[in-house]
């Protein structure tokens, strides 16, 4: 069964500490490793798709890596503005369906 | 390029009663899905449509209905509401083809149901 696990649940960090978000998952046949940001009471909001191992995509500070089983989100010295949820889904070969992780918290404060 | 629309942004209802959530796609796509978010939870898939036919559908019971129009917009329609169904509904649309770029979301309808 295609399956998304996120890790850690939450994380707070100091304003410019560097850290990473775990992304694990199994799934029969990858068409898409996608990243979110939510905040609260909103919507996703995207953030990247990643589409084979050893790929990488950046944004401000932020970047994000895949390999076959899994995939990190990084953030360089954070602000406050990055607190949110941020959210991985997996996309599959046999429809539309997103299958989504139950999201990491993140925390920044100044 | 306008984004997903939901509307309402917020509802109540009382348990076995029916409610209809609507959605505009963004525009250029042709495809949309409607997930359910409860707190602290990620989005879960209900269906999608693509071209006007469901493509694709989650573990959802049949009170869990749809429609997409031709101009790509959407319904979500919930019969015989029950308290469990109270929850973030979530309307995404995308252009559907061998490379998903991205989901794009809306800002969602909040469900109470009591």
């Amino acid at each position: 069964e295609d399956q998304v696990t996120q890790s850690p649940e939450a994380l707070r960090l100091q304003e410019g500490e560097s850290s990473s978000l775990n992304c694990s998952y199994t799934v029969s046949g990858l068409r898409g490793l996608f990243w979110y940001r939510q905040d609260p009471g909103k919507g996703p909001e995207f953030l990247f798709t990643l589409y084979s191992a050893g790929e990488e995509k950046e944004k401000e500070r932020l970047k994000a890596t895949l390999t076959k089983k899994e995939s990190f989100l990084h953030i360089t010295a954070p602000k406050p503005e990055d607190s949110a949820t941020y959210l991985c889904a997996v996309l599959n070969n046999q429809g539309g369906k997103l299958i989504f992780g139950q999201g990491t918290e993140l925390s920044v404060k100044p | 390029e306008t984004g997903v629309t939901q509307s309402p942004t917020h509802l109540i209802k009382t348990r076995g009663q029916q409610v209809t959530l609507r959605c505009s796609s963004q525009s250029g796509h042709n495809t949309v899905s409607w997930y359910q978010q409860a707190l602290g939870q990620g989005p879960q898939f209900i269906f999608q449509y693509y071209r006007e036919e469901e493509n694709g559908r989650g573990n959802f019971p049949p009170r869990f209905s749809g429609l997409q129009f031709p101009n790509y917009s959407s319904e979500l329609n919930v019969n015989a509401l029950e308290l469990d169904d109270s929850a973030l509904y979530l309307c995404a649309s995308t252009e559907w083809g061998d490379r998903v770029r991205g989901y794009t979301f809306g800002s969602g309808t909040r469900l109470t149901v009591v």
